[in-house]
Order: C-alpha cells, then structure tokens, then sequence
C-alpha cells in the first residue's frame, strides 16, 4: 500500500465545475505539499500546510491532521487548470509523493 | 527568475553511454534532490543530498550515481545508460532553519532522457 493516496487518478471537468482531489497518507508528516505539473514536465509548489486551510489564488486545501487527509478543492474551474495535481507528504528532509491526480477541464 | 535549472530539456543518449544530467539553483538551499518520473509511477526519489560532498541514497540509487562538489550544483549520473533509465528526471531543492522548511520545494522543469 503507498504511504500516499490520491483519488481519483483521472478527473474530467466541464468550465465552472466544482472539483475536489483528495489526498490520504499513512505517515507521520511535519507537513503536506500540494504541487500543480502542466504539460510538459515543470512542476510548481502550490501550497505548503500543515493545518487547517490555505487558498492559493482560487484554489483551497485543507488539512485534517488526526484523519490524516487533505483536499484541493477548484472552485469554477478552467480549462487553463488543466494539468496533474500531485500530493506529498513532508518526511524531513524527503518528499513522499502520491502518483497524481490528471485534470482536464474543458470549455 | 529561473531558481532551478536543469541544463538540459531533452536528451537522447545511446545505451552503454555515461550520462551527466546537471541541476543548478541559485537560493543558497542546502538541499538537492534528484527525482525520476514515470507514468502510473509517480516521482521517486533516486538521491538527495543535504550538504557539500554529502549524499544520500533515495528509493532507486542503483544505476546511478551523484555528485555535490558545490553547494548550488548537484549532478546525476548514469555511470551506463539502458533502456530502463528512459525517464523524466526532475531536480529540487529545499533549505530548513531551525527545523521547518521554508519557501517549500522548487522544482527544475525536468529532463526527458531516452535512452536508445
């Protein structure tokens, strides 16, 4: 079982949905990393928490350390939100990576 | 306002070859990582390192090897490249003070490596 789970693995979107990609780890963490990869390879630190919510832009996650599970939630998503949203977990000083959730919104 | 810099985005090398895959970053982090990069896979750790000179096996070292002579370099290097090693490979770095990190994790943009 990986120490980081991410569901779903493929999302499909129509422009202005609401989304939500979840993230369940089974480890210990000091914090927990949402990262954003478009097409093509770059991959951008999104949020970094360990407690309760932050937003970024439109974007919000959340954090429940005693389940263990975090959210990203998209609201009135985008066609240019398209891309793999990737979970990881701090474990001093490595990151522990879900395998990503794909995106795809379309117009 | 490039942070991380990966000196190559694509790359073809035959097998048997001895490849160098170089990342630089210019925010005085003391932490280096090398990362590989499949489909269904997920980023896997291949080495990291924490220090100058200092390195560290991740969860796939074998067929790899790395060197941090300075501390805004750290390179990669495929000591005999096979098929297997066609990949992307993705470099960060991060810095801790006093036991937290701050300003997260910076990605390079990758390198797609085939190996023929």
């Amino acid at each position: 079982k990986n120490e980081v789970e991410q569901s779903p693995q493929n999302l499909t979107a129509q422009e202005g949905e609401f989304i939500t990609i979840n993230c369940s780890y089974s480890v210990g963490i000091s914090a927990l990393h949402w990262l954003q990869q478009h097409p093509g390879g770059g991959i951008v630190s999104l949020f970094m928490l360990s407690s309760g919510k932050k937003k970024h832009g439109r974007l919000i996650a959340t954090i429940n350390i005693q389940e263990k599970h975090s959210s990203l939630h998209i609201p009135a998503s985008h066609p240019r939100d398209s891309a793999v949203y990737i979970c990881a977990v701090e474990g001093v000083p490595k990151l522990i990576f879900g395998t990503g959730t794909r995106l795809q919104v379309f117009p | 306002d490039v942070k991380v810099t990966q000196s190559s985005r694509y790359l073809v090398k035959r097998t048997g070859e001895k490849v160098f895959l170089e990342c630089v970053q210019d925010m005085d982090h003391e932490n280096m990582f090398w990362y590989r990069q499949d489909p269904g896979l997920g980023l896997r750790l291949i080495y990291f390192s924490y220090d100058v000179k200092m390195k560290e096996k991740g969860d796939i070292p074998e067929g790899y090897s790395v060197s941090r002579e300075k501390k805004e370099r750290f390179s990669l290097i495929l000591e005999s490249a096979s098929t297997n090693q066609t990949s992307m490979y993705l470099c960060a770095s991060s810095s801790y003070r006093q036991g937290y990190l701050i300003d997260g994790y910076t990605f390079g943009s990758g390198t797609r490596l085939t190996v023929v």
